[in-house]
């Protein structure tokens, strides 16, 4: 059973860099996309992106200047860094497993729990 | 802003039938992309309900079916259960926006 765990600062002050990894057990992560998605409370899923296990990325055009993925494959880990936060960045970010071919053909067969990061002073 | 409109809220008593409908454009879902369904139980990360329309995971019971039609996908639940309470969001790919995009959301109310 593969399982997703987000790891990271629960604080952020606003203008920084928001840094969170994602662990994979029970499974490589190698061959999938892995995305990154966020929840503000009370309010609607917005995708981040993801990245493939060669390090091919594809992003939300409205994050897309602030944020980076990365992977590394020999922790089975992945990572995502969104650059000059605000309030508006508060949310519930959660990883998530991709299955299907991208642009147009994926859905999220596995998630993590969350993790909330706040973003404040 | 949401391009996947859902209605804010159903409800229904037990054992009855519900639906809940995911209205796109051209772009997404009349553009023919899949549409998948994600059930958010409260404080939980969500968790995938239907696949590819119409198509249930393993260990999801057959009481939700999921359709696709024109510019729509609907969401039915039948014989409805108070474990059913929940949030249910539709996603899908946007060719204009060049990326996955979900659905309002949905709660469903167990009366």
């Amino acid at each position: 059973q593969v399982q997703l765990q987000e790891s990271g600062p629960g604080l952020v002050k606003p203008s920084e860099t928001l840094s969170l990894t994602c662990t994979v057990s029970g499974g490589s992560i190698s061959s999938y996309y892995w995305s990154w998605i966020r929840q503000p409370a009370g309010k609607g899923l917005e995708w981040i992106g993801r990245i493939y296990t060669s390090g091919s990325t594809n992003y939300n055009p409205s994050l897309k200047s602030r944020v980076t993925m990365s992977v590394d494959t020999s922790k089975n880990q992945f990572s995502l860094k969104l650059s000059s936060v605000t309030a508006a960045d508060t949310a519930v970010y959660y990883c998530a497993r991709d299955v299907g071919l991208p642009l147009g053909w994926v859905y999220f067969d596995y998630w993590g729990q969350g993790t909330l990061v706040t973003v404040s002073s | 802003q949401s391009v996947l409109t859902q209605p804010p809220s159903v409800s229904g008593a037990p054992g009855q039938r519900v639906t809940i409908s995911c209205t796109g454009s051209s772009s997404n879902i009349g553009a023919g992309y899949d549409v998948h369904w994600y059930q958010q139980l409260p404080g939980t990360a969500p968790k995938l309900l239907i696949y590819g329309n119409s198509n249930r995971p393993s260990g999801v019971p057959d009481r939700f079916s999921g359709s696709k039609s024109g510019t729509s996908a609907s969401l039915a639940i039948t014989g409805l259960q108070a474990e059913d309470e929940a949030d249910y969001y539709c996603q899908s790919y946007d060719s204009s926006l060049s990326g996955e995009v979900f659905g309002t959301g949905t709660k469903v109310t167990v009366l």
